[in-house]
């Protein structure tokens, strides 16, 4: 397994609260990503990280913020928490294209369950 | 329209057969493809991985990827109650590398 650890793996929380998910690598990678996945929808990608304070939007990124202070730790904050908010959340994690010689894949942890009642 | 579509199914096969997945996609930027397995509470797992046109095998798994279609496959011989899981198809572009854009996933039920 990828040394991906998500925490919490579980919260439930009320709507219009702050909420902030940690995803810790233990791989040194230098690209990082947070998904959502809904029923019907797959998973969808929130922000993305290509280095420390480097981050950039994905498709889903309204409602979310995200930071990356070292390599191996990449936050995401809901700043007022939405019941449409209310998914799994993946955390992915790829080398470098440059380092690695090509495009690489990602790679998951697995999950936190939020539920935003 | 998504540009990715895979059917949710469930797909259940018995033991042994040949599990045949598939999704279709609609741009033709994608050039990297993906097959995930995902188990039930646990995150997607890559199982294939290939840039190529043509076939691409490990162990019991097989990719296929037609460009010229935008059309990729996964193929499981020798179907395990243990393969019981949702596959996710997966997509890599070289405009926007990084940014996959994934199937809904198909459940693959494989009864004993």
């Amino acid at each position: 397994d990828a040394g991906i650890t998500q925490s919490p793996r579980h919260k439930v929380t009320e709507t219009g609260t702050p909420v902030t998910l940690r995803c810790h690598q233990t791989e040194n990678h230098r690209y990082m990503y947070w998904y959502r996945q809904d029923p019907g929808h797959g998973l969808r990608l929130i922000h993305y990280s290509y280095g420390v304070k480097d981050t950039d939007k994905g498709e889903v990124s309204d409602g979310y913020s995200v930071s990356r202070s070292k390599t191996e730790d990449f936050l995401l904050t809901l700043e007022s928490a939405t019941s449409s908010q209310t998914s799994v959340y993946f955390c992915a994690i790829s080398e470098s294209a440059e380092i690695a010689g090509g495009n690489q894949p990602q790679h998951f942890g697995d999950g936190t369950r939020l539920s935003i009642l | 329209q998504k540009e990715v579509e895979q059917d949710p199914g469930p797909l259940s096969v018995p033991e042994g057969a040949i599990v045949s997945l598939n999704c279709t996609y609609s741009n033709s930027a994608f050039q990297y493809f993906m097959w995930y397995r995902q188990y039930s509470r646990k995150g997607p797992e890559l199982l294939m991985y290939t840039y190529s046109s043509g076939n691409k095998e490990d162990g019991r798994f097989t990719a296929q990827v037609d460009k010229s279609s935008k059309y990729i496959s996964l193929f499981i011989r020798d179907s395990q109650p243990s393969d019981s899981a949702t596959y996710l198809c997966a997509m890599d572009r070289t405009d926007s590398w990084g940014k996959l854009q994934f199937g809904a996933g198909t459940q693959v039920v494989v009864t004993p």
